[in-house]
């Protein structure tokens, strides 16, 4: 069974950093592109960015919204994707999602991430 | 970036009657467009890959169509286990955008 679990949200002050973690279990984790898109409360989803599969070197793309500020990367030892954000805003005000797939098949049950002083 | 437009913004409807959502994009996104499902508190659920191909455990009254601009999501068959927002995502050029979103809810 695929399962996504997303960790280390929490309140943050404007200005500061945070890293978030999916932990992928339930298939070859190497094989899949991974994704971090958010929702703020009321919203549609956005895209942040994603990290390529090994067949494509595990580049990154990101959305030019956080594009310098959100780095995304992945430990494919322990099967594990990260959100690294930095001098975050209070528009960063979200819930943060990991999804599988350039078609979001699987996603994990999101992490809040509240930034405010 | 691609803009999507989804059409109507809340839709009410009656159990059992067939309807149709709209997803409009700015430029051609060929068939790399992909619908999702969100209820309440819970994280979207993938339901149509590609435009119009199904996805395994979706039920089958759920349909799509379209390729280029024009896009639909057809419900044969509204369950009240379906008032949900409907979101719209294109996947063919960067970055990645989703529409606004459609509510279905109860007429």
């Amino acid at each position: 069974e695929v399962k996504l679990l997303e960790s280390g949200g929490g309140l943050v002050q404007p200005g500061g950093s945070m890293r978030l973690s999916c932990a992928a279990s339930g298939f070859t984790f190497t094989d899949f592109y991974m994704n971090w898109i958010r929702q703020p409360a009321g919203k549609a989803p956005e895209w942040l960015g994603f990290i390529r599969n090994k067949a494509n070197g595990y580049t990154t793309e990101y959305n030019p919204s956080v594009k310098g500020r959100f780095t995304i990367s992945r430990d494919n030892t322990q099967n594990m994707l990260y959100l690294q954000m930095n001098t975050l805003r209070a528009e960063d005000t979200a819930t943060y999602y990991c999804a599988r797939r350039p078609y979001f098949d699987y996603w994990g049950q999101g992490v809040m991430v509240t930034v405010s002083s | 970036d691609v803009v999507l437009t989804q059409s109507p913004a809340t839709l009410s409807v009656t159990p059992g009657e067939r309807i149709s959502l709209s997803c409009r994009a700015s430029e051609s996104v060929d068939t790399y467009l992909h619908w999702y499902q969100q209820k309440p508190n819970e994280s979207p659920r993938l339901l149509i890959k590609y435009a119009s191909q199904s996805i395994s455990g979706i039920p089958s009254r759920f349909s799509g169509s379209g390729s280029g601009t024009d896009f639909t999501l057809s419900i044969n068959g509204v369950e009240l286990e379906d008032l949900s927002i409907y979101y719209c995502q294109q996947g063919n050029s960067l970055p990645y955008t989703f529409g606004a979103g459609t509510k279905l809810e109860l007429k």
